[in-house]
């Protein structure tokens, strides 16, 4: 069964320093997005991603945060100067055609910042 | 701004009884989800309910939506330890395509 997977599974970085989260979502899907949780709370929508451009992005999403589709598969999140209030897991999802709505995640990054 | 909200938080439960876990919204939608997430784990998609009165049963859970009191519940029927994890509602915001995650209930089942 198609699923989308992410990398690395776990990321411990210094404070300050940048960080690429990658995923590759299901083959034919159109929509992806990235949602993070942290610890032990809800999952918060960061952004959406469609058509090679971000068509919705939160409030978190902030100047610090990208996103981009290099290569047609792989789309990847930047934090480009990681702070300590961003250490969560981080979940790439993805929706097919035939749109429900449903989302697919993926396993998950954990990041720590220390 | 849509809010969702569930109770209970937290839900320890026998094996073999019965419980509801419910989830509010604040604005008009007509689209639900319903996740399961097992610690440390991903989000794994239990229901999908695209309509008002919309039923979906899958072994012991069943979850239905009533969009004019924006509600939906989660029933589980004779719990099993195996259910033991984090369920979570979520909301389709209208004009968006974004989902917006529930609080989470953390269900435990003890013998």
């Amino acid at each position: 069964e198609p699923e989308v997977t992410q990398t690395p599974s776990h990321q411990v970085t210094q404070m300050g320093q940048e960080v690429i989260l990658r995923c590759v979502p299901i083959s034919n899907h159109l929509y992806f997005y990235w949602y993070r949780q942290i610890l032990g709370q809800k999952v918060e929508f960061l952004v959406s991603f469609y058509n090679n451009e971000i068509s919705e992005k939160s409030e978190i999403f902030d100047d610090q945060f990208s996103v981009e589709r290099p290569d047609g598969s792989n789309f990847t999140l930047k934090i480009r100067s990681t702070k300590l209030e961003d250490s969560a897991m981080y979940f790439c999802a993805s929706i097919g055609q035939g749109n429900t709505g449903e989302l697919f995640f993926g396993e998950g990054s954990r990041l720590t910042v220390l | 701004e849509l809010k969702v909200e569930q109770n209970p938080l937290f839900l320890s439960m026998q094996e073999g009884k019965n419980y509801t876990i419910y989830c509010n919204y604040s604005t008009t939608s007509d689209r639900l989800y319903w996740y399961r997430q097992d610690p440390g784990k991903s989000l794994e998609s239990l229901f999908v309910l695209l309509s008002n009165g919309a039923v979906k049963q899958e072994g012991r859970l069943m979850a239905s939506l009533d969009t004019k009191a924006r509600l939906s519940t989660l029933h589980i029927t004779a719990a099993v330890h195996d259910l033991s994890a984090t369920y979570f509602c979520a909301v389709d915001k209208w004009g968006t395509d974004k989902l917006i995650f529930g609080t989470g209930t953390r269900l435990q089942v003890f013998p």
